[in-house]
């Protein structure tokens, strides 16, 4: 099955400077990814994702980038604010089929220092 | 509101002592899906549904149960538990079977003791 890496597992940085969360998948099938955040004590939220027949997506601070080549995909945030600091869950998954599966990494809390 | 109801949102036990956990949603969803979420470990499927009456494993289903009899519920049963099932647990669903975003629940957090 699918194999999501997900780096770094903890990263900090001030107020107002950029964050980059990268992911890694194994199988070149996989055509939907996702990033999902999840603040204390609630459940993911979807934020931002990407389908395979794009190579970038921004949304406001949030872009995702997908390199299908080398299978990789990352979330970056610019003018971190405090209340992006959470846990952030990268996922990649097969649409077009039932039953399909979401794979998900394994998590990068990110905490932003006023 | 559009969302997925979880209960009990904590629960302690003692292991053997049969437990479920309720998930229920309001949006009409087909598919629905539990997870299990541990430290380093990310978020782990147990078992999926993709409509009334027909569920399948997902990565990690020993010692889990599931049924789906009503569209809008979807729970899972700990037959027996163990303290390997200590956990925080999220219920999920989507609109399609093949597509669309996952919305989760708030999370049971379950200790087995």
């Amino acid at each position: 099955g699918e194999n999501v890496e997900q780096h770094p597992s903890t990263l900090s940085v001030q107020e107002g400077d950029s964050a980059v969360i990268k992911c890694t998948y194994s199988d070149s099938a996989s055509n939907y990814f996702p990033w999902y955040k999840q603040e204390l004590g609630k459940g993911p939220q979807l934020i931002i994702d990407i389908r395979s027949n794009v190579g970038e997506k921004k949304d406001q601070r949030i872009a995702v980038t997908l390199n299908k080549t080398a299978k990789h995909f990352s979330l970056h945030i610019t003018e971190t604010q405090p209340e992006d600091s959470a846990v952030y869950f990268c996922a990649a998954s097969i649409t077009g089929w039932a039953g399909n599966q979401f794979y998900f990494g394994t998590g990068t809390s990110l905490t932003v220092i006023p | 509101e559009a969302q997925v109801t979880q209960n009990p949102r904590y629960l302690i036990t003692v292991t053997g002592k049969k437990l479920t956990v309720t998930c229920s949603q309001n949006m009409n969803h087909e598919y629905m899906s539990w997870y299990r979420q541990d430290p380093g470990l990310g978020l782990r499927q147990i078992y999926y549904s993709m409509n009334v009456e027909v569920t399948d494993k997902g990565d990690v289903p020993e010692g889990y149960k599931v049924s789906r009899k009503e569209k809008r519920n979807f729970p899972l049963i700990l037959e027996s538990p163990s303290p390997n099932q200590t956990s925080l647990y999220f219920c999920a669903s989507r609109a399609g079977s093949n597509t669309g975003e996952l919305f989760f629940g708030e999370g049971s957090r379950l200790t087995v003791l």
